[in-house]
C-alpha cells in the first residue's frame, strides 16, 4: 500500500507570493491533518479534515487555509507569504476520526523557502 | 489543555549503550501517547502508541516505553543503540477524543557514538 504522498518536495517562493501543497492520503484514509515545523516552535497542528470537513483548526492566522476533496485527497493554501512561513509542512493521515487512538502516518513534507 | 515535555534536546550515547529519552505529559483526560522518529529530510514514522491496557509498550526496531500515569511520564528506551538510531525523537499527545490532533515535544536529537 502507498504511503501519504506530498507533492511537490521543494518550493521556494517569494514574499506575497500565495502557495498551494498538496497530500495524497494512504488509500481508504479519509482524515487528513496538517502540520508545520520549524527549527524555532517545533511541530504545530495546523488543521485536521474527515470528510471533506474540517473538524479543527490549529493557532494559524486566517492566510493559512485548506480543503479536503470526495477523494479525500487535500491541499493546503497559504497566501501572501511571509519569511517566516519558511518551513517543513507535513501531511498524515488516519482511517478515521480519531476515537480509538489510532496513529497518524506522515508523508516526507514539503519544504518551503520564501525569500 | 495538552502538552509535552522533553527533557534534552540533545542525547549522545555509545553505539551498545542505553537509550533513554524522556518524555513528560499533561492531559485533563487520559492521553493517547505517541513516539515518532524523524530521519533527515523525511517525514514521521511511529515507533510505538499506548492507548489503554498495558503500560509497557514494545515498537518497532527494538524500542519500549512505559507509561507511568503517577509520574506522568512516557519514556522511550531500548537497550542497546545501533548507529542506525540517530535521528530525532518525538513524543506526542491526544486527547483521542473526536479528533487525531497530535500535541508533540520539542523533539530530542539522539546521536550515536561509534
Amino acid at each position: 500500500k502507498a504511503g501519504v504522498t506530498q507533492t511537490p518536495r521543494y518550493l521556494i517562493k517569494t514574499r506575497g507570493q500565495q502557495v498551494t501543497l498538496s497530500c495524497s492520503p494512504i488509500s481508504g484514509h479519509r482524515s487528513v491533518s496538517w502540520y508545520q515545523q520549524t527549527p524555532g516552535q517545533g511541530l504545530q497542528f495546523l488543521f485536521e479534515y474527515f470528510s471533506e470537513t474540517q473538524r479543527n483548526k490549529g493557532n494559524f492566522p486566517g492566510r493559512f487555509s485548506g480543503r479536503q476533496f470526495s477523494n479525500s485527497r487535500s491541499e493546503m493554501n497559504v497566501s501572501t507569504l511571509e519569511l517566516g512561513d519558511s518551513a517543513l509542512y507535513l501531511c498524515a493521515s488516519s482511517p478515521e476520526v480519531g476515537t480509538t487512538g489510532s496513529p497518524l502516518h506522515f508523508g516526507n513534507g514539503t519544504r518551503l523557502t520564501v525569500t | 489543555a495538552q502538552s509535552v515535555t522533553q527533557l534534552g534536546s540533545h542525547v549522545s550515547v555509545s553505539e551498545g549503550a542505553l537509550v533513554l529519552l524522556r518524555c513528560n505529559y499533561s492531559s485533563s483526560v487520559p492521553p493517547y501517547l505517541f513516539w515518532y522518529v524523524q530521519y533527515p529530510n523525511q517525514g514521521l514514522q511511529l515507533l510505538l502508541k499506548y492507548t489503554t491496557g498495558a503500560t509497557l509498550v514494545k515498537g518497532i526496531n527494538g524500542f519500549e516505553a512505559e507509561f507511568k500515569k503517577s509520574e506522568t511520564s512516557f519514556h522511550l528506551t531500548k537497550p542497546s543503540a545501533h548507529m542506525s538510531d540517530a535521528a530525532e525523537y518525538f513524543c506526542a499527545v491526544s486527547s483521542g477524543a473526536g479528533s487525531y490532533q497530535l500535541t508533540f515535544g520539542k523533539g530530542t536529537k539522539l546521536s550515536v557514538i561509534p
